[in-house]
């Protein structure tokens, strides 16, 4: 158990739809991570929250936002949903930001778009 | 930009083989490099990683040397087990404007017994 939680495990909705992704970090990470994992794109990384700012923006579409809330847990939003939009959404959590920290990993959000 | 290029998979080895997975790397600077394992239906976790040119990062049997003069970093097992088979990724990670990573393929290792 690496100590984030991610809910729900699985997400299945229509296209068009709005779905919110959560997640709570390890105690005592501040910095949270968003990634999505697809066949065809690998293991890309969305977006970087650090004690409830934004630090970095990766591959992110308009359509997808996130926040970190004061209590550390964050949300990603996606929105008007696509078929392509179907993959596994991980979030990870680490004590801080230096390029040597180890993320920890939770068990992700499995979301499919019929 | 960064990047992480790793050998194709699937890699499928008897029990007790020995197991090499090619990464290499581009990037500016000097980045922190990882493996991180992947089990069938769970989030990865870090296998070991080396932050700095010449280190060996090591765990449960598993080595890597981070290479700065060939831009690599691969893993290696002397003995490989049934318990081993899993998706592995190599990564790195900058450290500046954030420290997100940035990941490889992934390689998918099956081990026979």
């Amino acid at each position: 158990d690496s100590g984030v939680t991610q809910t729900p495990k699985h997400l299945i909705t229509a296209t068009g739809q709005r779905v919110t992704l959560r997640c709570s970090p390890r105690s005592g990470d501040l910095s949270v991570y968003w990634y999505q994992q697809s066949l065809d794109q690998g293991l890309q990384f969305l977006i970087q929250y650090y004690n409830g700012e934004e630090r970095a923006k990766g591959n992110i579409l308009e359509r997808f936002s996130a926040q970190q809330f004061p209590d550390l847990h964050s949300e990603l939003n996606l929105s008007s949903l696509e078929l392509g939009d179907s993959a596994l959404y991980f979030c990870a959590s680490s004590v801080g930001t230096a390029s040597n920290t180890e993320a920890f990993f939770g068990q992700g959000t499995r979301l499919t778009v019929v | 930009g960064n990047s992480v290029t790793q050998m194709e998979g699937p890699v499928t080895l008897s029990e007790e083989a020995f197991l090499t997975i090619n990464c290499t790397y581009t990037a500016t600077g000097y980045p922190s490099l990882f493996w991180y394992v992947q089990y069938p239906g769970e989030g990865l976790q870090l296998l070991l990683k080396a932050t700095k040119a010449d280190d060996k990062g090591s765990n449960k049997g598993f080595e890597a040397t981070y290479r700065k003069e060939t831009t690599s970093f691969h893993l290696e097992k002397g003995s490989v087990q049934v318990s081993d088979s899993a998706v592995y990724f190599c990564a790195l990670s900058r450290g500046n404007a954030g420290n997100m990573l940035t990941f490889g393929g992934g390689t998918r290792l099956m081990v026979k017994p």
